[in-house]
């Protein structure tokens, strides 16, 4: 079946840093990706998404190519924030289905 | 445009009690999804409705069901509630037309406490 495998967390940084969280993904065709992020307390609220392969989505700083060849889908940051601070999901939503498949999700904290 | 919204915010229950959540999708949405979010098993999906009629199913026990109305508003209730239903209770609109650009909104979940 479709699964997504993302980074083992927790994962500590300092602002400014640079940020990359990997995620992988299996799936038959040609998937919907998407990158959402939850802060404490709160729902999923979308990152980013890519519908291809090769685009790249982006928002808010944050970056993520759709690769086939690699079936990846990996998450980047020039700069972080100590507001980035949150849990990020890696999803997939397979070809014509509603369903998102998530990873594991990968707690982000950044120190001032 | 309102985004989804979800009550109530928390819930505390005994074993053996049912429970019923409620969801509001976002405005010209027609498909409302829900999925179960633990520690152990993180982000499961529970079920999706479409035009009052459920499309699509998870592995969930026969405890776990839902409806939905004209309005796209909809409700999930658990009967016989165990400790293992503590969770949080994600509900997620989307249009439902499953193009490649569908995406599905969050609301912000409510959170059942089973003792």
């Amino acid at each position: 079946g479709d699964s997504v495998t993302q980074m083992e967390g927790p994962v500590t940084l300092s602002e400014e840093a640079f940020l990359t969280i990997n995620c992988t993904y299996t799936a038959t065709g040609y998937p919907s990706l998407f990158w959402y992020v939850q802060y404490p307390g709160e729902g999923l609220q979308l990152l980013l998404k890519a519908t291809k392969a090769d685009d790249k989505g982006s928002n808010k700083g944050f970056e993520a190519t759709y690769r086939k060849e690699t079936t990846s889908f990996h998450l980047e940051k020039g700069s972080v924030q100590v507001s980035d601070s949150a849990v990020y999901f890696c999803a997939l939503r397979a070809q014509g289905a509603q369903k998102l498949v998530f990873g594991q999700g990968t707690r982000l904290t950044i120190n001032p | 445009k309102a985004g989804v919204t979800q009550t109530p915010r928390y819930l505390i229950k005994t074993r053996g009690q049912q429970v019923t959540l409620s969801c509001s999708p976002i405005s010209g949405h027609r498909s409302v999804s829900w999925y179960q979010q633990t520690p152990g098993q993180g982000l499961q999906f529970l079920f999706e409705y479409f035009s009052e009629t459920q499309r699509n199913k998870g592995n969930f026990p026969g405890r776990f069901s839902g409806r939905q109305f004209s309005n796209s508003r909809s409700e999930m209730n658990v009967s016989t509630l165990e400790l293992g239903d503590s969770a949080l209770y994600l509900c997620a609109s989307s249009l439902g037309n499953g193009g490649a650009e569908e995406t599905q909104y969050f609301g912000p979940g409510t959170r059942l406490l089973v003792l």
